[in-house]
C-alpha cells in the first residue's frame, strides 16, 4: 500500500485559476514537505511544516499556500495559477529527531498551466 | 548557502561496468549527505545517507562514504544492471528538525545490456 498519497496524479489548470495539490502520509510523520521538480530546475524546496507548524518557507510567491488541516495531511494551494507554475510537485514527510531527518517522497502531481 | 554539485549529467555505461558517479557539496558545520534514486514517473526514492566523516552508506549494492576533506559523497557500485538505469541524486541536510533538503542537478544513469 502506498505510504504517501498524492492527489491528483495529473493535473491541467487555465492561467489565473486555482488548485489544491492534496497530500496525505501514512507513515505517522511529524514533519512534511513541499518539493517542486521542473525542467528548467533540479528538485527545489518549498515548505517545510513540523507538529503543523510552518517551519520553513522558501517559496517568493504568497500564490502558494500550504494547509495543514490534520496531522498526516499538508495539501498545497495555488492562487493565481501561471505557465511557469508548469511542473511536478512533490510531497515528502519524515519523523524529527535529533539529526537530519530522513525524508520519504510521494510519486508526485504533475502540473500543467495553459 | 548550500549547494551541491553532479558534474556528470548523464553516464552511459554496459552491464557489469563499474560506476562512479560524483557528488561534491558546499555547506557549514557537518550536514547529513544522501543520495535518492528516481524512476520515470516517480517521486525520488530514499538509497542511503551518512551523517559524518568517514561513515560509509550503502543499499542495494550502491555506496558512498562521506569525505569532509574532500566535500564529497561520490556514488559507486561495482557492477550495474539495466535495472538500474534512473536519475540519481546526491542531496545534503542540515541537522535540525524538518529541514530542507538541497539537491544536485542529478545524473541520469543509461546501462545498455
Amino acid at each position: 500500500d502506498p505510504k504517501i498519497i498524492q492527489k491528483p496524479k495529473y493535473l491541467v489548470a487555465v492561467t489565473g485559476s486555482e488548485k489544491i495539490l492534496i497530500c496525505e502520509q501514512y507513515l505517522g510523520h511529524n514533519a512534511m514537505y513541499w518539493y517542486r521538480q521542473s525542467a528548467k530546475k533540479p528538485l527545489e524546496f518549498m515548505f517545510s511544516y513540523s507538529y503543523q507548524k510552518l517551519m520553513d518557507n522558501q517559496t517568493a510567491s504568497s500564490r502558494f499556500q500550504p494547509q495543514s488541516s490534520k496531522k498526516n495531511h499538508l495539501d498545497l494551494q495555488i492562487t493565481a495559477l501561471k505557465p511557469d507554475d508548469s511542473a511536478t510537485y512533490f510531497c515528502a514527510s519524515s519523523q524529527p529527531g535529533l539529526g537530519q531527518d530522513t525524508q520519504y517522497f510521494g510519486p508526485g502531481t504533475r502540473l500543467l498551466v495553459l | 548557502g548550500d549547494s551541491v554539485t553532479q558534474t556528470e549529467g548523464q553516464v552511459a555505461l554496459s552491464e557489469e561496468d563499474f560506476l562512479t558517479i560524483h557528488c561534491n557539496y558546499s555547506a557549514s558545520g557537518y550536514p547529513a549527505l544522501f543520495w535518492y534514486v528516481q524512476y520515470p514517473g516517480e517521486g525520488p526514492q530514499f538509497l542511503f545517507r551518512a551523517s559524518r566523516d568517514k561513515e560509509k552508506g550503502s543499499s542495494r549494492g550502491f555506496e558512498a562514504t562521506y569525505n569532509k576533506e574532500t566535500t564529497s559523497f561520490h556514488l559507486q557500485k561495482a557492477s550495474v544492471q539495466e535495472s538500474d538505469s534512473a536519475v540519481y541524486y546526491c542531496a545534503l541536510g542540515e541537522t535540525g528538525g524538518a529541514d530542507r533538503l538541497t539537491f544536485g542537478k542529478g545524473t541520469q544513469l543509461i546501462i545498455q545490456p
